[in-house]
């Protein structure tokens, strides 16, 4: 079973504004990442942030963590079309030596 | 800049036959996983390698999938017989340290399609 539950599941915004997406996971963990993928293709690395960080940023993307309600937000500011994609976020829980992937959330960008 | 390698990318097989798939990480890198993705979810891991060893193939179906990676290098995934439920993406990646502590860096993808 999947450990991380991103919500929304899609989301279709207008180029130049600002995308939100959530993860919510249920054990404690160790670090969460946040990847993308674009229609068809691998998955790309965006952020790693670890469970005793709380916010951390890298260009347009904003990430935070509550690890008291188990859950993560992804920003992206000024979106583009080219952010067009689906975005996983993927949890270490403790105990584990793997990665566990969430479901995903489908973005939309509209010129 | 360095690279996950798969080969095919696209792959149509019939069920009951044999398929394989291979995956060559990028150099240096002693952690190679091999996910699957049904379309509309996330990578589910089948396999993890460290060097020429398996660490966790505890959600692979091991009557029909087998993985080797015999020099620590370059990895193998086969599907012996294929079935119509393998029908998805199935996708390799490396890194330099076990998946607790880094990023994972994803080749393309095979897609298969089993009829």
């Amino acid at each position: 079973s999947q450990q991380g539950e991103e919500d929304p599941q899609a989301l279709s915004i207008q180029e130049g504004e600002n995308a939100t997406m959530n993860c919510s996971y249920k054990t404690s963990i160790n670090n969460l990442q946040w990847y993308r993928q674009n229609s068809g293709r691998g998955l790309v690395h965006l952020i790693l942030i670890r469970s005793n960080e709380r916010e951390k940023h890298s260009g347009r993307l904003r990430v935070t963590l509550d690890t008291s309600k188990k859950s993560s937000s992804l920003l992206i500011t000024a979106s583009r079309a080219a952010d067009t994609a689906s975005y996983f976020c993927a949890t270490d829980f403790q105990g584990a030596q793997k990665l566990v992937f969430g479901q995903g959330t489908r973005l939309t960008i509209n010129p | 800049e360095a690279e996950v390698a798969q080969s095919p990318r696209y792959k149509i097989t019939e069920k009951s036959q044999a398929v394989a798939f291979w995956c060559d990480p990028i150099s240096g890198h002693a952690t190679l996983y091999w996910y699957r993705q049904i379309l509309g979810q996330g990578p589910e891991l089948l396999v993890q390698f460290q060097d020429e060893s398996v660490v966790d193939d505890s959600q692979l179906p091991k009557d029909r999938f087998s993985a080797e990676r015999l020099k620590g290098v370059d990895s193998t995934l086969k599907i012996q017989p294929a079935e119509l439920g393998d029908s998805a993406m199935y996708l390799c990646a490396s890194s330099l340290a076990p998946g607790r502590d880094g990023e994972q860096y994803f080749g393309p993808g095979t897609r298969l399609t089993v009829t």
